[in-house]
């Protein structure tokens, strides 16, 4: 079974600029959850889709939001960007409520550098 | 307000021997603990979890402790190896319900020596 994927594995862009980050889950996964990884502040959840809809959101900025299509693939947007949303941005995929598991498991990444 | 703690940055160990890497929490309604290991450029991989229900899960050289009491678990690798050295991230979320979340810790490095 294939893992989960992620487009574009690496990005630069300019300040004030917007961004849209791809994610395909592992096949059968319904949930799927986005992270930013910095290297002060660790990983950090950004938001959950569920069925297309977001069931939970993190402590973010309106500038970083999210969609989950009907073929439980996903995007992130960053709008406006600024220097400090230079990252790794991290999607995960889970089986969630098709079985009481909550491991995810994590694509490569997409890393982001805002200049 | 950082719920999950990884309070050692770093940890060198020697080939064959234990490595013994710690976490704490202090949100009691956590109830489901899990351990990922990341290497360089690549996405964090699932390695062990283990529910509140339970003190102890075993996978090969890898076992999770789970202390509820004072809110600490801790993953030992048994023996450990180089392919080993990684960052390991401990993570936390409550089972059930809608809020599915992952927090995580800021993650320890593990160096192996050969």
């Amino acid at each position: 079974k294939a893992g989960v994927t992620q487009t574009p594995r690496y990005l630069i862009k300019t300040r004030g600029q917007q961004v849209t980050l791809s994610c395909s889950p592992i096949s059968g996964h319904r949930s799927v959850s986005w992270y930013q990884q910095t290297p002060g502040q660790g990983l950090q959840f950004l938001f959950e889709y569920f069925s297309e809809t977001q069931r939970n959101k993190g402590n973010f900025p309106g500038r970083f939001s999210g969609r989950q299509f009907s073929n439980s693939r996903s995007e992130m947007n960053v709008s406006t960007l600024e220097l400090g949303d230079s990252a790794l941005y991290l999607c995960a995929s889970s089986l969630l409520a098709q079985g009481n598991t909550y491991e995810q498991y994590f694509g490569p990444g997409t890393r982001l550098t805002v200049t | 307000d950082q719920q999950v703690k990884q309070n050692s940055p770093s940890l060198s160990v020697q080939e064959g021997r234990i490595s013994i890497l710690n976490c704490d929490y202090t949100n009691s309604m956590f109830d489901y603990f899990l351990w990922y290991k990341k290497y360089p450029a690549e996405g964090p991989t699932f390695l062990i979890s283990i529910s509140s229900i339970k003190d102890k899960n075993e996978d090969g050289r890898f076992t999770v402790f789970l202390n509820k009491s004072a809110k600490h678990l801790s993953l030992h690798i048994v023996p450990s190896q180089p392919g080993d050295s990684a960052v390991y991230f401990c993570a936390a979320t409550l089972s059930g319900g809608s809020n599915y979340k992952l927090t995580f810790g800021k993650g320890t490095l593990l160096t192996v020596n050969p």
